[in-house]
Formats: C-alpha cells, structure tokens, sequence
C-alpha cells in the first residue's frame, strides 16, 4: 500500500491564482482531512469528509473549496491565492471519525503564495 | 473549545538522556489523546494514543499515561537517541460543534547530540 499520497510536494504561485493540491489514499478509509501547518501553531483542520460526496468545514475554511467523488480522492482548491496561504499542507485519512481513530498523513506540500 | 497546550520548544538533549515533553488539554466531554510525531522533511505519524482516563500509551520506549484529574498527557523516556531527533505533537480528539475534530498542540522540537 502506498498509504496517503500527495502532490506536488512544493509549488509556487502568484496572490490570485488558483490550484488544486492532489490527496489520495489506498487503504479504503472513509475519513479524510486537509490541515495546514504554519509555524508555532501546530496543525489547524481545513475541510474534512466522512465519506464520498459528504464534506464540511474545519477551524480555518475561508479561502478552500474540497469535494470528495470517490473514496480515495479528497483534493484541495484554492480559488485565489493569497499570500496568508503559504504554508505546509497536510491530507490525512483514518477508518472512520470515532474519538480513538489513528490519523495517517501524507508526506505534506510545501506552497509559497508571492 | 478544545484546546492543547505544549512545552515549548526547542529542547536539546544528549544521547541517553531523560526526556519529558508536558502536555495539557482542555476539552468538553472525554477525549482521546494522542502524541504524533514529525521526523525531518516526513508527514506526522502516530507515536502511541490513550481513549481513556488512567490508559498508558507506549511505543518505542516512550509513555504518556492519560490523567483526567490534571488534565495531562506528558511524553516520556527514559535514554533517548539521535534518531529520537523530531517535532512532538500532542493532540486530542473531542466533538466540537457538530463534528469529532483532532485538535493540536504547537509542536515541540527535540533535538538530541551525540
């Protein structure tokens, strides 16, 4: 199993251009989540599934769109970047959204907003 | 809301030294805990999880028992390595408004020298 896959791992873009970070995972799991991380601060939830076609909003969704088609397919939009979106993204699943669920993450992508 | 507070970092150690890393949390209702690590350029990966009040999680050489009546879930170990080298996250997992929600610390950075 690959596990929690996700591309690119680093890209540059423009304040206003939009791009869509790639997440997917293997194991057949119903949860999936994107985080961010920014320094000091730990990771903060983005958006969040509990399934396909069923999404809902983290701590810190302005600014990111997410759909979820397939099980294995959780990808992230940003519609118009802006410089406060550079940071470290992480995509996460687990089996379901009980309390003990362990979260597997991806190995992160690095974006930079100029 | 819920919330976890974390020693702050950067610790540096040498080999073979003892290691605590503090954690507390504030959460409604009773959560899960978790410590997560991150080693250098990788994605987080659980490193041991307590569901309950009084549990021990243990892995790898490192403990945290969960304990309700101070709210705490500190990491511990007894010698660590080189390898031991990462960012140490304490999260939970509680309800929070109408979803279950992993909730992080800022991250500690442990450094250990030969």
């Amino acid at each position: 199993n690959a596990g929690v896959t996700q591309t690119p791992k680093f890209q540059v873009l423009k304040t206003g251009q939009s791009m869509t970070l790639q997440c997917a995972q293997d194991m057949n799991h119903e949860y999936m989540s994107w985080y961010r991380q920014d320094p000091g601060m730990g990771l903060r939830l983005i958006h969040y599934s509990v399934g396909a076609g069923i999404t809902d909003q983290g701590e810190v969704p302005n600014g990111y769109n997410v759909s979820r088609s397939t099980t294995e397919d959780f990808p992230l939009r940003l519609l118009s970047a802006a410089p406060s979106q550079t940071s470290v993204y992480f995509c996460a699943s687990s089996w379901g959204h009980l309390y003990q669920e362990t979260q597997y993450f991806g190995p992160g992508t690095r974006l930079l907003v100029l | 809301g819920n919330s976890v507070t974390q020693m702050e970092g950067p610790v540096t150690l040498s080999e073979e030294a003892f290691l605590t890393i503090n954690c507390t949390y504030t959460a409604t209702g009773y959560p899960s805990l978790f410590w997560y690590v991150q080693y250098p350029g990788e994605g987080l990966q659980l490193l041991l999880k307590a569901t309950k009040a009084d549990d021990k999680g243990s892995n790898k050489g490192f403990e945290a028992t969960y304990r309700k009546e101070t709210t705490s879930f500190h990491l511990e170990k007894g010698s660590v390595q080189v390898s031991d080298s990462a960012v140490y996250f304490c999260a939970l997992s509680a309800e929070s408004g109408s979803a279950r929600q992993l909730t992080f610390g800022s991250g500690t950075q442990l450094t250990v020298l030969p």
